[in-house]
């Protein structure tokens, strides 16, 4: 079956802009989370979509944003970018439920000058 | 604030040689430990996810150990093949936290043949 797939793969934006990044999960999953990861630091939780509903929200400012389709198609929205915004941002989709694995896009590449 | 600590950073073995890495997590509000193997121009991959305390799994040549009383984890890969080299991830997950996994910054593997 088709995996996760993210867009776009690498994306170059100006501070101040702002960015829409796209989640297409697994057949079947309901669950979206996006996380960041940044030079030496590990996967920071971004926030978790289920059927359409935020249910989890790590530490980020407002500026960053999410929504959840009834396909569950998820989009990541950044406004207002920062230079520290750079990084790869991950999407992962699984059943929803606790203990089930996640399954990880490919990731997407922002840099912002 | 929920820390996830894994050692080493890296590790460098040669081919053929066994290896074992650690993962420390908070022994509260436990409810699953993830690992996920990450190899560079590619997607993270889920290997385990472990719920009970004592319990042992294994995939091929590679196994784990969770303690969740004292909070840690033992990744084990038996004859170290190239193949192996990746980054290998941990992933605390809390009651109710569902979508939201808290990872380690990883063990960085390199085996050389």
């Amino acid at each position: 079956k088709a995996g996760v797939t993210q867009t776009p793969r690498y994306l170059i934006k100006t501070r101040g802009q702002q960015v829409t990044l796209s989640c297409s999960p697994i057949s079947g999953h309901r669950s979206v989370s996006w996380y960041q990861q940044t030079p030496g630091q590990g996967l920071q939780f971004l926030f978790e979509y289920f059927s359409e509903t935020q249910r989890n929200k790590g530490n980020f400012p407002g500026r960053f944003s999410g929504r959840q389709f009834s396909n569950s198609r998820s989009e990541m929205n950044v406004s207002t970018l920062e230079l520290g915004d750079s990084a790869l941002y991950l999407c992962a989709s699984s059943l929803g439920q606790v203990a089930t694995e996640a399954f990880f896009g490919q990731g997407t590449r922002l840099t912002v000058v | 604030i929920l820390n996830v600590e894994q050692s080493p950073q890296s590790l460098h073995v040669q081919e053929g040689d066994s290896t074992n890495f650690t993962c420390s997590f908070p022994s509260s509000n436990f409810y699953a430990l993830h690992w996920y193997r990450w190899e560079t121009a590619k997607s993270p991959e889920a290997l385990f996810v472990m719920t009970l305390n004592g319990d042992e799994k294994k995939k091929g040549r590679i196994s784990a150990t969770l303690n969740t009383k004292e909070g840690y984890s033992y990744l084990y890969i038996k004859g170290s093949q190239p193949e192996d080299s990746a980054t290998y991830l941990c992933a605390f997950q809390g009651v109710g936290s569902q979508g939201n996994l808290i990872f380690g910054k990883g063990t960085k593997l390199s085996v050389k043949p």
